[in-house]
């Protein structure tokens, strides 16, 4: 049971333009939102997060914007760089015990 | 501040054979502790997560088991692998103040041949 999905498994973008990637859930009663980054044969490293309370939070050029009624967060990368090559996962919060994570997203950007 | 341990980084196994990697958390205590894993092109996945000393709850049923056996230390074991137990395993920990976030080991790269 997929509870976080991330429809979209790579994306490619061109420096200076803007990425936007996609992630949905399922359960309503998820309360926090995060997405981290992963480097290849590394750990995910947290990114980014927002409360359900939230529709926007954004620090420096990256922005996670939520949609409740949708179930949609996306992030948002402007501008983009080339060392934001990476597989971007999104995850979702139910409680102290409880994240789950979408399959991930490849972002590629070009130079 | 706080680190966290994982190894081996590699690990090459033939089918049958025991498996155990280990975990250990520096620079917090009573931290939550996790076992992902991430199979060749899908997502991370949650194996089992501890509270506590000797509490593991196990999310996928499997032929994998998890221990704590003290308070910073998780591990992750099998009696016999399989080939379908090969993947990227990484442990992670929060911490009760940001239970947010998860901090990540560096991982295990598991070849079952």
């Amino acid at each position: 049971d997929q509870q976080v999905k991330q429809n979209s498994p790579s994306l490619s973008v061109q420096e200076g333009r803007i990425s936007i990637l996609n992630c949905d859930y399922t359960n309503s009663m998820f309360d926090y939102f995060l997405w981290y980054k992963k480097y290849p044969a590394e750990g995910p490293t947290f990114l980014i997060s927002i409360s359900s309370i939230k529709d926007k939070n954004e620090d420096g050029r990256f922005t996670v914007f939520l949609n409740k009624s949708a179930k949609h967060l996306s992030l948002h990368i402007v501008p983009s760089q080339p060392g934001d090559s990476a597989v971007y996962f999104c995850a979702a919060s139910l409680n102290n015990n409880d994240m789950r994570f979408g399959a991930g997203t490849r972002l590629t950007v070009k130079p | 501040s706080q680190t966290i341990h994982q190894w081996p980084a590699t690990l090459v196994q033939p089918v049958g054979s025991p498996l155990s990697l280990e975990c250990t958390v520096e620079g917090t205590s009573n931290p939550n502790l996790y076992w992902y894993r991430q199979a060749a092109g899908r997502g991370l996945q949650l194996l089992f997560y501890s509270v506590g000393i000797g509490q593991i709850s196990s999310e996928v049923p499997q032929n994998l088991s998890a221990s704590r056996p003290q308070d910073r230390q998780f591990i992750l074991s099998s009696k016999k692998l399989l080939l379908s137990d090969s993947g990227f395993y990484l442990c992670a920990w929060s911490d009760d103040r940001s239970y947010e976030k998860l901090f990540f080991g560096s991982g295990t790269q598991l070849s079952v041949l």
